[in-house]
């Protein structure tokens, strides 16, 4: 089993459709969470950091479970340049960071 | 205020040669991380340098290796390249300190070719 599991999609929606994302790890020891925004042959960008209590950015919102060892990512109102693979990244205790091979979302008008 | 910049963007290398790559910190960053990502696949962990030590690798053999500067400036060399060592290697850094839980900033990346 990965030690982060991401599904890989693709998720093809119409603009204006909330869609979201999951990510299971599967060491309970794990510090800290990501996501990454990353577009065709570029390098990943910083999305948002994931809290316990949540976290919003306009129209993204990430989620931590703690007990249920996932993290979520949910984006409202999909615009066109949403469309890019969504990569979660899970830092664990020993210092290690686990990126998940990324879920696919196109947007479509 | 620069990013996170490598060189060379592209590097074209045949099997059994040596590859170095560079990377250049946010200024103020101590922490670089060096990460591979096939094609089609996901980044993979290699390394991080602090304050000019390796303090973590990945599951990498030990022809990838590399070294953090004084001015916390980072090379990756890979040796005796392999045809499935073809990627893009991300280069990324962090303020430091904590480890990686510090939020990581990536550079455009290295894309080598293997012949």
């Amino acid at each position: 089993r990965k030690e982060v599991e991401q599904d890989p999609g693709p998720f093809n929606v119409p603009e204006g459709a909330t869609v979201a994302f999951n990510c299971t790890y599967s060491n309970s020891a794990s510090q800290s969470f990501f996501w990454y925004r990353q577009d065709c042959r570029k390098e990943p960008k910083l999305l948002m950091s994931v809290y316990s209590s949540g976290n919003e950015d306009g129209r993204f919102t990430a989620q931590l479970n703690r007990a249920s060892q996932y993290i979520s990512l949910l984006i409202r109102d999909s615009k066109l340049s949403d469309s890019a693979t969504y990569l979660c990244v899970v830092i664990l205790n020993a210092g290690k960071s686990t990126f998940g091979d990324g879920t696919t979302l196109t947007v479509k008008p | 205020e620069a990013g996170v910049t490598q060189s060379p963007t592209h590097l074209i290398k045949t099997r059994g040669q040596q590859a170095t790559l560079r990377c250049s910190p946010i200024s103020g960053h101590t922490s670089v991380y060096w990460y591979q990502q096939a094609l089609g696949l996901g980044l993979q962990f290699l390394l991080w340098y602090d304050e000019g030590e390796e303090r973590n690798r990945g599951n990498f053999p030990p022809r990838f290796s590399g070294r953090q500067f004084p001015n916390y400036s980072s090379e990756l060399n890979v040796n005796a390249l392999e045809l499935e060592d073809s990627a893009l290697y991300l280069c990324a850094s962090s303020l430091g300190g904590r480890g990686l839980g510090d939020t990581q900033y990536f550079g455009p990346g290295t894309r080598l070719t293997v012949l």
